[in-house]
């Protein structure tokens, strides 16, 4: 069935640091690709979205790249704060109105 | 901005208990899902509801959970009898409409069942 992979946390890196957060997906078709932040005691907000390959979706200093042929949406941002602690979630969608299917979550710590 | 809200924010049962969550959807959308996130594990998919009937649901979507949109503007979750299993995050997302593919999700409700 369809899935998203995502490397491994907790990661913590220092402030301005570089982020890379990497995620693979397993899907037919032409499915649309979705980063979600979780900060911490809140719900899940979108951070940026890709629905064609090639695609770069971006906001807030994030951004992801919709590559077909390595089926990847990496997430990366090029000097990170320490408000941006907390838990991101790739994730795909089918069709515009099918359940979204998340990857288990990368929790990410920036220190001062 | 226009978002999804939930209420309560937080609902402690005890075992074998109904429980109803509640969800307030954006109001021109018309698509809407429940997904739940036990604590420290993925967001998974419950169920997804469109006019006026379920349009998938998953294998924890079991007999003992129901939807409902009794009104124009209430989503709801009810769970028949609620198991310590049941402790989760839940969240209520709604879409705009066919060809519009970004849920917006709200901000949760805690279920914990003693």
């Amino acid at each position: 069935g369809d899935s998203v992979t995502q490397m491994e946390g907790p990661v913590t890196l220092s402030e301005e640091a570089f982020l890379t957060i990497n995620c693979t997906y397993t899907a037919t078709g032409y499915p649309s690709l979705f980063w979600y932040v979780q900060y911490p005691g809140e719900g899940l907000q979108l951070l940026l979205k890709a629905t064609k390959a090639d695609d770069k979706g971006s906001n807030k200093g994030f951004e992801a790249t919709y590559r077909k042929e390595t089926t990847s949406f990496h997430l990366e941002k090029g000097s990170v704060q320490v408000s941006d602690s907390a838990v991101y979630f790739c994730a795909l969608s089918k069709t515009s109105y099918d359940k979204v299917i998340f990857g288990p979550g990368t929790s990410l710590s920036v220190i001062p | 901005e226009p978002e999804v809200t939930q209420t309560p924010s937080h609902q402690v049962t005890q075992m074998g208990q109904e429980v109803i969550l509640r969800c307030v959807p954006i109001s021109n959308h018309l698509y809407f899902y429940w997904y739940r996130q036990i604590l420290g594990q993925k967001v998974e998919f419950l169920v997804s509801f469109y006019n006026n009937e379920i349009s998938e649901k998953s294998e924890i979507f079991d007999d003992q959970f129901s939807v409902e949109r009794p009104d124009g503007s209430n989503f709801t979750l009810k769970i028949r009898s609620t198991k310590l299993e049941d402790s989760a995050m839940y969240f209520c997302a709604s879409s705009e409409a066919l060809g519009i593919d970004t849920q917006y999700f709200g901000p949760g409700t805690r279920l914990t069942v003693l």
